[in-house]
């Protein structure tokens, strides 16, 4: 039981260029989330699914595609990236029902020059 | 005013010492209350969950209080393997997905 994973761990981009994040959970939850963290910014919402084929905005969604096509996996798009996308992305997973608590994967460092 | 607020820190504490956090709410409608611990370069990891009559995991302990809207947490006998940042959540209903959103952090530093 792997829990959430995420690939790659890191990666550089140049100003433009295009990258997914892909976040993969095996305990069968149906939400997912993807937040970025910034220093003095804390935690914040991207994108979220609430399950199989849904997707919604978080708090800074501008910049970011997702997609959720396969109950397990959560995609994180960047279509033209911006040295401001610059930071560390993670991927967390909870299941709908109990309590609210999410699982968190191991981050991507993401820097874009 | 910040929908979830933490005092950045540093606490700088000696090896042994009792230290204690405060995370601020401002959604009275707020149903759940967690702890997470991240260390440097790390993921948030969930510490405790805090619970209306609060409660205790060995040197940890959480509390809750609705009237003023905050959740502490407080660590007794603190250990040099307890410096992280500790990052308070808070979920809260509405527009789907009950989210959770995070606090800044407070970051805990243990000394010799």
């Amino acid at each position: 039981n792997a829990g959430v994973t995420q690939t790659p761990k890191f990666r550089v981009l140049k100003t433009g260029q295009s990258m997914t994040l892909l976040c993969a959970q095996d305990m069968n939850h149906e939400y997912m989330y993807w937040y970025r963290q910034d220093p003095g910014m804390g935690l914040r919402l991207i994108h979220y699914s609430v399950g199989e084929g849904t997707t919604a905005k978080g708090e800074v969604p501008d910049g970011y595609n997702v997609s959720r096509l396969k109950k397990q996996n959560f995609l994180l798009g960047l279509e033209s990236a911006a040295p401001s996308q610059t930071s560390v992305y993670f991927c967390a997973s909870r299941p709908p029902r109990g309590s609210y608590e999410q699982y968190f994967g191991p981050g991507t460092r993401l820097t874009v020059t | 005013r910040k929908e979830v607020e933490q005092d950045p820190g540093p606490f700088n504490v000696p090896e042994g010492a009792t230290v204690a956090f405060n995370c601020t709410y401002s959604n009275s409608a707020s149903q759940s209350f967690f702890w997470y611990r991240q260390d440097c370069r790390k993921e948030p990891k969930l510490l405790m969950s805090v619970y209306s009559s609060g409660n205790e995991d060995g040197r940890f302990t959480a509390q809750l209080n609705r009237a003023s809207q905050y959740i502490s947490l407080l660590i007794r006998d603190s250990k040099l393997s307890d410096s992280a940042t500790y990052l308070c959540a808070v979920n809260s209903r509405g527009g789907g997905g009950n989210k959770l959103t995070f606090g800044t952090g407070t970051q805990l530093k243990v000394e010799l």
